[in-house]
């Protein structure tokens, strides 16, 4: 079975511009959580997606959103990109929000910021 | 105030020898899920163990174990018999209920080094 995956793998863009990062949970899971990972920390939480619906929300700026799809993959949007956007964006499964089953996560995306 | 604590930033073992990482977390939820995450260099976060606040047995999975201590409010992940491979950074990470989902509170990591 497929994992989750995430495209694209890396991307460059400049200040002010926009950005869509891509993910399709594992087959089944029903949940998919969004994460970014600064160079020299651990992952903080963005969003997390449930049947189309956001059940949580991190303390990120209104620049970052994200959408679920009926087939449960999922994109995450950040807007008027800065600098500090720089990071390993993370995007997590589970069967649903409540479970005790552990989130698996993708590879990631790498965006870079110049 | 931080709600998982990874005091180690780094950690050297030698091959065979079993390492212990430290984690400790602060959360007045009487419920709630501690997870283990190891992240090579590559980037993948990959799940190795996970210890539930109810669970009255500390929690194994082949080569790791976790040495959960609810007085305290520890969860020690423990690697048995190292190997090179597990050279990586390790995530100590609780789940929190977010109304009415969950995310995952994650400290900063130690980083294993396994030397031959």
């Amino acid at each position: 079975d497929a994992g989750v995956t995430q495209s694209p793998t890396h991307l460059i863009k400049t200040r002010g511009q926009q950005v869509t990062l891509r993910c399709s949970p594992i087959s089944g899971h029903k949940s998919v959580s969004w994460y970014q990972q600064v160079l020299g920390q651990g992952p903080q939480f963005i969003f997390q997606y449930y049947e189309k619906e956001e059940r949580g929300r991190g303390n990120f700026p209104d620049r970052f959103s994200a959408r679920q799809f009926p087939n449960y993959s999922s994109e995450l949007n950040v807007n008027a990109l800065l600098l500090g956007d720089s990071a390993l964006y993370l995007c997590a499964s589970s069967p649903d929000p409540n479970s005790n089953q552990p989130q698996h996560f993708g590879d990631g995306t790498r965006l870079s910021i110049l | 105030a931080q709600k998982i604590t990874q005091t180690q930033p780094g950690m050297f073992v030698q091959e065979k020898e079993a390492v212990t990482l430290d984690c400790t977390y602060d959360t007045s939820d009487p419920s709630y899920g501690l997870f283990w995450y190891k992240q090579p260099s590559s980037g993948e976060m990959i799940f190795l163990i996970y210890q539930g606040s109810y669970d009255q047995q500390n929690a194994t999975e082949g080569r790791y174990s976790l040495n959960f201590q609810k007085a305290r409010k520890s969860a020690n992940l423990v690697i048995s018999a190292s190997q090179l491979g597990d050279s990586a950074m390790y995530f100590c990470a609780m789940r929190e209920d977010n109304q009415a989902g969950t995310a995952l509170i994650f400290g900063k990591g130690t980083t294993l080094s396994v030397s031959s």
